[in-house]
């Protein structure tokens, strides 16, 4: 089956500076690529994602790369602010009957320091 | 807000007693996921409905039974669970392989 690789584990950074935070996932078969934010006592939030037929995406200052070749995708967070400070999840999906599944990462704990 | 509510937010139960999460969506989404989440892991997705169907169950033990008995609800009973189950469960709903989540319940077994 798919597996996910996330780093890093935890990750703070200054307001104002970029954040990346990286994956790998093993199935060359695997097409969709969310990304989730997760803050505290809440359930994970889409916030991007990107399909196997584009290899980068934006949304304001949120980005998300995809290198299909090294089977890896980043998300890119530019001008942090602290409320970005949230556990990120990526995840990685492939095209399977009427439910797709995403199999997750570990999370990325970011600090935005004031 | 998700669309997507789960009550309780948290439940505490005994070992030996009998409860059930349920999970709602108006979404018009035609898939309902259990998923598990523990500290220091990724989430664990536990059972999959398409169409109200279940269409995967990921080796999860027989104290979890889901239950699916229209498109717009889903509910996951719990017996006879153990300390390690104590988790945030998360439901979700999906289309076109886009999962919501709900905001979890916090479960403790004692």
């Amino acid at each position: 089956g798919e597996n996910v690789e996330q780093h890093p584990s935890t990750l703070s950074v200054q307001e104002g500076d970029s954040a990346v935070i990286k994956c790998t996932y093993s199935d060359s078969a695997s097409n969709y690529f969310p990304w989730y934010k997760q803050e505290l006592g809440k359930g994970p939030q889409l916030i991007i994602d990107i399909r196997s037929n584009v290899g980068e995406k934006k949304d304001q200052r949120i980005a998300v790369t995809l290198n299909k070749t090294a089977k890896h995708f980043s998300l890119h967070i530019t001008e942090t602010q602290p409320e970005d400070s949230a556990v990120y999840f990526c995840a990685a999906s492939m095209s399977s009957g009427s439910a797709r599944q995403l199999t997750f990462g570990s999370g990325t704990q970011l600090t935005v320091l004031p | 807000e998700t669309g997507v509510t789960q009550t309780p937010r948290h439940l505490v139960m005994g070992m030996t007693n009998k409860k059930s999460l349920k999970c709602e969506q108006h979404l018009g989404h035609n898939a309902m996921y259990w998923y598990k989440q523990s500290a220091k892991k990724p989430l664990e997705l536990m059972f999959v409905y398409s169409l109200e169907e279940r269409v995967e169950n990921n080796s999860v033990p027989s104290r979890f039974s889901p239950e699916c008995p229209n498109s717009s609800h889903l509910f996951l009973h719990l017996h006879t669970l153990q300390p390690e189950d104590s988790a945030l469960y998360l439901c979700a709903s999906g289309v076109g392989g886009i999962q919501y989540f709900g905001a979890g319940t916090r479960l403790s077994v004692l």
